[in-house]
């Protein structure tokens, strides 16, 4: 079956600029993870979602930083007046159930956000 | 957050056993260790994960200390499609039901011919 698929796969915005980051889960799949992944690191958590519900987005470095998941599938993270230090692979996660540690996370290839 | 601590690199030849160590001397009673590979321009992809009891898939076996603060991935017999990044994961609950994964810098693994 299909993956987990995001779009764009390459971004390149201007400094100030608004970009929007788009995930498709495995459908059926109650929980969305995104996460930033700078180069050479560990992905590193921005948001959760459980079906529509955001229950955590500890990990959003600031307000410019926005997710939804309006219908419960398809997902939208939008990053506001970006600047250069966005410059990241953007990640987007899903699994079947919700709340449980022993679900495996399925993986999209991210989206390069490149900031000039 | 509680981070794992891996070696940054390892090499390994082909068709050879490669044992992959990680620490997580954070880990709390409840939370699973999950491993993790990433090729280059790609997103992370599952492996293995387990709680308490040494596990085996198809893919690997991932041999957990009785403490539980290290485990080590063990891939039997090494190809050249094994080399990637390895990551060792926990699960952190941040409240409620979410148990985001809390990813260090990993192993980059080579495989020799």
């Amino acid at each position: 079956g299909a993956g987990v698929s995001q779009s764009p796969r390459y971004k390149v915005a201007k400094r100030g600029q608004d970009v929007a980051l788009r995930c498709d889960p495995i459908s059926g799949h109650v929980s969305l993870f995104w996460y930033q992944q700078a180069l050479g690191q560990g992905p590193e958590f921005l948001t959760y979602f459980q079906n529509e519900a955001q229950l955590d987005k500890s990990g959003l470095p600031s307000d410019r930083f926005f997710a939804e998941r309006p219908e419960g599938s398809v997902s939208t993270l939008k990053i506001q007046r970006t600047q250069q230090e966005d410059s990241a692979v953007y990640l987007c996660a899903s699994s079947l159930e919700g709340g449980h540690s022993n679900q495996p996370q399925h993986f999209g290839d991210g989206t390069r956000l490149s900031i000039l | 957050d509680a981070k794992t601590t891996q070696p940054n690199s390892m090499e390994s030849n082909e068709e050879e056993p490669v044992h992959l160590p990680c620490n997580h001397s954070t880990i709390s009673g409840t939370d699973y260790i999950h491993w993790y590979r990433q090729l280059p321009s790609q997103g992370p992809e599952y492996v293995i994960h387990g709680l308490t009891s040494n596990v085996n898939n198809r893919m690997a076996s991932l041999a957990i200390a009785e403490d539980r603060k290290s485990s080590t991935l063990i891939l039997h017999r090494a190809t050249l499609r094994d080399a990637a990044v390895y990551y060792c994961t926990e699960t952190l609950n941040s409240g409620g039901s979410n148990y985001k994964l809390t990813f260090g810098k990993g192993t980059l693994l080579t495989v020799n011919p």
